[in-house]
């Protein structure tokens, strides 16, 4: 079975600080993992995904297998950046992604 | 293509109820998804369907439960017999079968069972 923890449910940075949220998984085969965000009053959506290599408004994530790890980084925190965000998993079988597993979140608040 | 449109945005029913959550996804999505969320939780998967077929139910879902995508558009979530334990935030989202985009959600039912 697959499973996804966020260790902190809350975290709090001052703006122009880096922040770091964490996300450890388990799941035997090859994973493909996903950060997703929801801002207040907003739909959860995509962030970014392990495969794009890309940067999505200045965060970044490594995937570390040997870890299990592939956590959430950003050098300099905005207010802006100040929502919910959830790590997810899913399995890869082929080019058909299965369905995806979310961790609890994390609140992440921005202080000015 | 407005994206994915959940109906009705809240819901109050009482104890022993049924209830009947709509979900219209984006046309070109053949994947679709419902997710289960509550307070402090991440979304919790109950089951999806590629066009009209349900691939995977969750085993934590019983048999009060049940979706349909009859033809590969829309899909309906009922709940029989509802309890409290049932109240909850319930998420649709659509995606290809790459979720090259990932995942793209609704704004979710809210459901209260008094």
């Amino acid at each position: 079975a697959q499973r996804v923890t966020q260790p902190e449910k809350l975290l709090s940075v001052f703006k122009g600080a880096p922040v770091e949220l964490k996300c450890n998984y388990s799941y035997s085969g090859s994973p493909e993992l996903f950060w997703y965000v929801q801002y207040s009053r907003q739909r959860l959506q995509l962030l970014l995904r392990h495969i794009s290599r890309e940067s999505i408004k200045g965060f970044t994530a490594d995937l570390n297998k040997g870890e299990t790890s592939f956590h959430l980084k950003k050098p300099f925190a905005q207010e802006e950046d100040s929502a919910m965000y959830y790590c997810a998993l899913a399995k890869i079988g082929g080019t058909s992604y299965g369905k995806l597993t979310f961790g609890q979140g994390t609140i992440l608040t921005v202080h000015p | 293509d407005t994206g994915v449109s959940q109906n009705p945005r809240h819901k109050i029913t009482k104890r022993g109820q049924n209830v009947t959550f709509r979900c219209d996804p984006i046309s070109e999505h053949n994947r679709l998804y419902w997710y289960r969320q509550t307070l402090g939780q991440g979304p919790e998967f109950l089951t999806y369907f590629q066009n009209e077929a349900q691939l995977e139910k969750s085993r934590l879902l019983s048999d009060r439960f049940s979706a349909e995508r009859p033809k590969g558009s829309f899909s309906t979530l009922e709940i029989q017999r509802t309890e409290q334990g049932d109240s909850a935030m319930y998420l649709c989202a659509s995606s290809q079968v790459t979720q090259r985009d990932g995942y793209t959600f609704g704004s979710g039912t809210r459901l209260t069972v008094v």
